[in-house]
């Protein structure tokens, strides 16, 4: 598949407002879709998770957005911190029983203050 | 409480040598994961523990690199005659009983540069 390499995908936003992180999904039979974020030199963190029945999910100043049509995932976060600055990864994980997760593509969110 | 702990935290290995990553997991957490992470790159899978059982080690790339958890604890990954495509963050996660993969906890990683 398509490799992104050194270069990720960059976002670049002021503090304060809103980012969408988008990515698309490959297994329309996955049960659930989870977006991850990791800072430099630390392991992904799980941020938030929706199940492929849902299409939008809420948590702390983010949303999750499913688009099973067109197998896209979206997530939102509103009032965008300096703390926030980290490569976003969204994974999968297929419906069929015990399964692992499979990562999407990153993107590298930079908020300015 | 503590979270995944790794170790080291960056090896440097000369090409043809062996290694050995150490995952400490949250202690009583069941399942333990290994990925490998490219940089740029999202963690690709590589094996997955059940306690001492490894159910699943469909994601390591060759068979110079094998994977143990003797006692269901703690975790060491192995690597034979390190190439230089092995050069990579290699990420250990765990998780609760019955929640599968979703709910996983990641260590930091052990940054392997193989000169």
């Amino acid at each position: 598949g398509e490799s992104v390499g050194l270069h990720l995908p960059t976002l670049s936003v002021q503090e304060g407002d809103n980012s969408i992180i988008n990515c698309a999904y490959s297994n329309s039979a996955s049960d659930y879709f989870i977006w991850y974020k990791q800072e430099s030199g630390k392991g992904p963190q799980f941020i938030i998770d929706i199940r492929s029945n849902m299409d939008k999910r809420q948590g702390q100043r983010v949303t999750v957005l499913l688009n099973k049509t067109v197998k896209h995932l979206s997530l939102q976060i509103a009032a965008t911190q300096p703390g926030d600055s980290a490569v976003y990864f969204c994974a999968e994980i297929p419906s069929s029983g015990y399964s692992t997760l499979t990562f999407g593509k990153g993107t590298m969110l930079l908020v300015s203050p | 409480g503590a979270g995944v702990s790794q170790s080291p935290r960056y090896k440097v290995a000369k090409r043809g040598q062996d290694v050995a990553l150490r995952c400490d997991p949250i202690s009583g957490h069941v399942s333990l994961f290994w990925y490998q992470q490219a940089l740029g790159q999202g963690p690709e899978f590589l094996t997955y523990f059940q306690n001492e059982a490894q159910l699943d080690k469909s994601g390591l790339p060759s068979d110079r690199f094998f994977a143990e958890r003797p006692e269901g604890s703690v975790s060491t990954l192995k690597i034979q005659r390190t190439q230089q495509e092995d050069s990579a963050v290699y990420l250990c996660a765990s998780s609760p009983a019955g929640t599968g993969s979703r709910e996983q906890y990641f260590g930091p990683g052990t940054r392997l540069t193989v000169t």
